[in-house]
């Protein structure tokens, strides 16, 4: 298994450039998520879906969107690239739990994807 | 805001010391995880403990858990330099499962 993979590994945007980051898994996990990781913190959740069709926003969602159409693929798409954007953004996945609730369980990170918008 | 806290933010030691970090957290949870990460990689999961748990052991990691706290720390006996790395705590509130949310880190140095 490849596990959780990401591209690309780096990329430069000028302001206000749109782009898409990829994320695939080959678990057939349930869940989800887009990390971002600034210099010397913590990672901040910014999306996350628990199934495909199912997405919803996390800590800091704004300028990001998410589709969710396979349970493989959940990219993250940069709506109009600013500087305060720049970051290292990681792609997570976990297996989610069949019927009542969803308790967060291992998750397993891609290598991320160094973002430097100009 | 952020759920977890780590303390201290930055921790150096002697190879073959042992190293404790804290975390703490705002809300009740589910579970706590434990992450470590070395420079420029991705987070690779360490260990899990479950809020009805008080303490659970992986190899040379030890890690507590007190609800009434609303703390956990992480022990990492006799320290090596591959251990060099951050280190991140993670929950998920209960009132909200589907989101876990990173703690800002402590980043550990052991010198060889």
């Amino acid at each position: 298994n490849a596990g959780v993979t990401q591209t690309p590994k780096f990329q430069v945007l000028k302001t206000g450039q749109s782009m898409t980051l990829q994320c695939a898994q080959d678990m057939n996990h349930e869940y989800m998520s887009w990390y971002r990781q600034d210099p010397g913190m913590g990672l901040r959740l910014i999306h996350y879906s628990v199934g495909a069709g199912i997405t919803d926003q996390g800590e800091v969602p704004n300028g990001y969107n998410v589709s969710r159409s396979t349970t493989e693929d959940f990219p993250l798409r940069l709506l109009s690239a600013a500087p305060s954007q720049t970051s290292v953004y990681f792609c997570a996945s976990s297996r989610g739990l069949a019927g009542g609730q969803i308790r967060q369980e291992t998750q397993y990170f891609g290598p991320g994807t160094r973002l430097l918008v100009l | 805001s952020q759920q977890g806290e780590e303390d201290p933010q930055a921790l150096s030691i002697q190879e073959g010391e042992n190293a404790t970090m804290n975390c703490s957290y705002k809300t009740s949870i589910n579970n706590l995880q434990w992450y470590r990460q070395n420079s420029g990689r991705g987070l690779v999961h360490l260990i899990l403990i479950r809020s009805n748990e008080r303490e659970k052991h992986s190899g040379r990691l030890r890690v507590t858990l007190d609800t009434s706290k609303k703390s956990s720390s992480l022990l990492i006996t006799a320290s090596r330099a591959a251990d060099t790395a951050s280190y991140f705590c993670a929950t998920d509130a209960r009132d909200s499962s589907y989101k876990l949310i990173f703690g800002s880190g402590t980043r550990l140095l052991v010198r060889p």
